[in-house]
């Protein structure tokens, strides 16, 4: 069946330094890939997102690349600060039909003052 | 509203109990989705309304497990016979009809079974 797969799980870093979070899907028809932050307690929150069609996409300090023939994508957040710390979450889907997300695990990223 | 609704926030029940979790999606969103995050873990999809189209219950774990939407706005997730390893946080999204929409969640019903 579908799956993604994330990795690492934990992640700690000191503040200023970047951090890269990735992930592998097994559906080579998903062609839609969102990435959530979710902090304790809260809702997970979309923070960027990319499509099948482009294999970058930046904004401000986070930027996204999409490898579609190695089917992994990755999360690249530069000049960290404390307050980006959280779970980390990728997901795929195919939306052009069930448009259900398929979630990794989830990495959680600390950064240290 | 502004955002997804979910209410209630905290559930506690016994074992054996059913349970009705809802759900206000946005307003004008016309696709919902039900999800569940065991503690610790990603998010595992279970069901997934868009507009009058039958509803995809593909992730739904058990016969359990139902939901409905009914006018195509607020969203039941009803859990029967409940067992404990049913205790997750239960979060809805919605969003607009149409390709490469972004999903908006709420904040969750933390379910406890007893």
């Amino acid at each position: 069946g579908e799956n993604v797969e994330q990795h690492p799980s934990t992640l700690s870093v000191q503040e200023g330094d970047s951090a890269v979070i990735k992930c592998t899907y097994s559906d080579s028809a998903s062609n839609y890939f969102p990435w959530y932050k979710q902090e304790l307690g809260k809702r997970p929150q979309l923070i960027i997102d990319i499509r099948s069609n482009v294999g970058e996409k930046k904004d401000q300090r986070i930027a996204v690349t999409l490898n579609k023939t190695a089917k992994h994508f990755s999360l690249h957040i530069t000049e960290t600060q404390p307050e980006d710390s959280a779970v980390y979450f990728c997901a795929a889907a195919r939306m052009d039909s069930s448009y259900k997300l398929i979630f990794g695990s989830g990495t959680r990223l600390l950064v240290r003052p | 509203g502004a955002g997804v609704s979910q209410s209630p926030s905290n559930k506690v029940t016994e074992k054996g109990k059913d349970v009705e979790l809802r759900c206000d999606p946005i307003s004008g969103h016309t696709a919902l989705y039900w999800y569940r995050q065991s503690l610790g873990q990603g998010l595992e999809f279970l069901i997934y309304f868009q507009g009058n189209s039958a509803p995809d219950k593909s992730g739904l774990p058990s016969d359990r497990f139902s939901a409905e939407r009914t006018g195509g706005s607020v969203s039941t997730l009803t859990i029967q016979r409940t067992q404990q390893e049913d205790s997750a946080v239960y979060l809805c999204a919605s969003s607009l009809m149409g390709t490469h929409q972004p999903q908006h969640f709420g904040d969750g019903t933390r379910l406890s079974i007893l």
